[in-house]
């Protein structure tokens, strides 16, 4: 299974919002409603933020937001902080039980 | 608390085996699927397995097929991946985590391992 296309980066300063995409096919982003993202800054374990396309988590800021659109996925981060700076990852269900993750979008805040 | 621990990383030369665990507490461990995810020095995130909740149903990516091996013990709350033949490529932090509908609420903190050729 191959894995999801994200951009390499984004950026934007702070209070403005940004989007990462999270492109796949009808085999998985498009397939099913199980796509989730995660934040991990350097040095830690990712964190869960976004879960079944647009859920948060408990604890998890509402600038944090998911989306779903054919085969592409969408976070929007939302009134930017500096320490919204970190690698985002999209992940996808993908049949016969097993999950795909994307190759990351580090979000830089200028 | 909600936590994972995972143990038994560590340097292992080229073809050998080495088995991880991953300690589970806060939670009943036996209600929920579990994945194993893993990440090479200054890459992304490749989901290594998955296995349900009885340990009967276990997927796992196609790098690893046939050289490792996932299984649980419910009533030790542990997780384990058996990693033989191990590659290079295999050198990364393993990360253990908790299922909820295919994504990963709750992360360990990861052990290396590194493979040295």
């Amino acid at each position: 299974q191959s894995a999801l296309t994200q951009p390499p980066s984004a950026s934007g300063s702070p209070g403005q919002s940004v989007t990462i995409s999270c492109t796949g096919s009808s085999s998985d982003v498009g397939g099913y409603n199980y796509v989730s993202w995660y934040q991990q800054h350097p040095g830690k374990a990712p964190k869960l933020i976004i879960y079944e396309v647009n859920k948060r988590p408990s604890g998890v800021p509402d600038r944090f937001s998911g989306s779903k659109s054919g085969n592409t996925a969408s976070l929007t981060v939302s009134g930017l902080l500096a320490e919204d700076g970190a690698d985002y990852y999209c992940s996808s269900y993908v049949g016969g039980n097993a999950v795909v993750f994307g190759g990351g979008t580090k979000l830089t805040v200028l | 608390e909600v936590q994972l621990v995972e143990s038994g990383g560590g340097l292992v030369q080229s073809g050998g085996s080495l088995r991880l665990s991953c300690a589970a507490s806060g939670f009943t461990f036996s209600s929920y699927w579990m994945h194993w995810v893993r990440q090479a020095p200054g890459k992304g995130l490749v989901c290594v397995s998955r296995v349900n909740r009885d340990g009967s149903l276990i997927t796992y990516a196609d790098s690893v097929k046939g050289r490792f091996t996932v299984s649980r013990d419910n009533a030790k709350n542990t997780l384990y991946l058996q990693m033989n033949s191990l590659r290079a490529e295999d050198t990364a932090i393993y990360y253990c985590g908790r299922d909820l509908n295919a994504a990963v609420d709750i992360w360990g903190q990861g052990t290396r391992v590194t493979v040295s050729s």
